[in-house]
Parts: structure tokens; C-alpha cells; sequence
């Protein structure tokens, strides 16, 4: 099945610098790569998604980055602030079916 | 999202008892999943649901079984309870042809 692997466990960043999650997945049949962001104790919230056929997707200071020939993927979160730190989760899914979720990024934003 | 709702939100219970949990949803969508999720392992899946007459067993099933009610409901259960199930559950739904899951807010059990 399909396995995907997240790095770096822990990310510290401060305040307006930015920060990069990469995720590498094992099946190339995976067509559907969301990321979900989880506030402490709070319920996982998708924040990006991205599917197969684009290799870029932006919203406001988020973006996530597609290599369907390297399988891997990328969050990248720009001007980072406060509000940003959480453990966020990388995943994949062939279809719109179930979800193989990566071990999470502990970010930290320090002021 | 007030829209999937979990009950218990806590649970403390003793070594070999069953217990459930349950998930409803307002959403009206078709699919609902189980996840536990421990410290450096993630959302690992337990269960699936893509219609009330389909089930399937994710990637950790072992230990535990489900119902399906209705599309609305979804419960977990677990036979014997050991102390390596303390964890936090999660319940999710998501529409079919759609890739977004919503979650609810957890159940946090503890097996003693």
C-alpha cells in the first residue's frame, strides 16, 4: 500500500521567515495530496490541497508544490506568524478515497 | 466543525472492557473513516465507510470492529480494551467524488 514519509518532525522558524514541509509518497497511482493543519488540541482542518495534473497551488502565504516524477511534495508557508504554529500533516490518496497521512511537522513560531 | 460530533470526548476505562465510541454526522455525506492518532505516528486509519453497506479495514483494524448504522452514524468499537489503544480518536466524514475529510473533535481514551 501507500506509505508516506514527512520531514522534518519539529521545524523552529521565526517570526516572517519562512517554512517548508516535504513529504515523499511510495505509490505512483496517487493522484490527490492534501495538507492538514492541527492547532493543540484541536481537530485536523485541510488548509491546501493539490491533485496530480498541477504542480503549483497558491493561497495567500501557503503553497504546496507537486515532482509527480520524483514523488514528492511540499508546503511552504511564507511570512510566517504566531498563529502558524501547529503540527501539520501531509497526506495521499489514489482517487478521492482513503487517506495515508505522514508522521506530522511540530512548527514553531517564535517571535 | 460542529458538523461531525463525538461522544465520549473523554474516557478512562479498565483492561478488557468494551467500550464504543461514537460519530454522527449532519454533513450528509457517505463516507466516514476512523483514525487514532499517538504522538510521532499521525492519523493512522482503522476503519472505513464509503456507503452504509461498505466497510473496510484500514491499516490498524486489529483489535477493534464497526457499525455502520446509518449514513449519519458511525461507531467503533473496542471487544477487549488493552492499555496500547490509550489514544486519541478521530472521527472523519468526506462526500464521495470529493478529496476534503472534516473531522470530528476527538475522543480521548485511556486504558488503565
Amino acid at each position: 500500500g501507500e506509505n508516506v514519509e514527512q520531514h522534518p518532525s519539529t521545524l523552529s522558524v521565526q517570526e516572517g521567515d519562512s517554512a517548508v514541509i516535504k513529504c515523499t509518497y511510495s505509490d505512483s497511482a496517487s493522484n490527490y495530496f492534501p495538507w492538514y493543519k492541527q492547532e493543540l488540541g484541536k481537530r485536523p482542518q485541510l488548509i491546501i490541497d493539490i491533485r496530480s495534473n498541477v504542480g503549483e497551488k497558491k493561497d495567500q502565504r501557503i503553497a504546496v508544490t507537486l515532482n509527480k516524477t520524483a514523488k514528492h511534495f511540499s508546503l511552504h508557508i511564507t511570512e510566517t506568524q504566531p498563529e502558524d504554529s501547529a503540527v501539520y500533516f501531509c497526506a495521499a490518496s489514489i482517487g478521492w478515497g482513503k487517506l495515508q497521512f505522514g508522521a506530522g511537522t511540530q512548527v514553531v513560531v517564535t517571535p | 466543525d460542529a458538523d461531525v460530533t463525538q461522544t465520549p470526548r473523554n474516557r478512562i476505562t479498565k483492561t478488557g472492557k468494551r467500550i464504543m465510541l461514537e460519530c454522527s454526522q449532519t454533513k450528509g455525506h457517505d463516507r466516514m473513516y476512523w483514525y487514532r492518532q499517538d504522538p510521532g505516528l499521525g492519523l493512522r486509519l482503522i476503519y472505513y465507510s464509503f456507503d452504509v453497506k461498505d466497510i473496510n479495514k484500514g491499516e490498524i483494524s486489529d483489535g477493534y470492529s464497526v457499525s455502520r448504522q446509518a449514513q449519519a452514524k458511525f461507531s467503533l468499537s473496542l471487544e477487549s480494551a488493552i492499555p496500547n489503544q490509550t489514544a486519541l480518536y478521530f472521527c472523519a466524514t468526506s462526500e464521495g467524488g470529493k478529496g476534503e475529510q472534516y473531522f470530528g473533535p476527538g475522543t480521548r481514551l485511556t486504558v488503565t
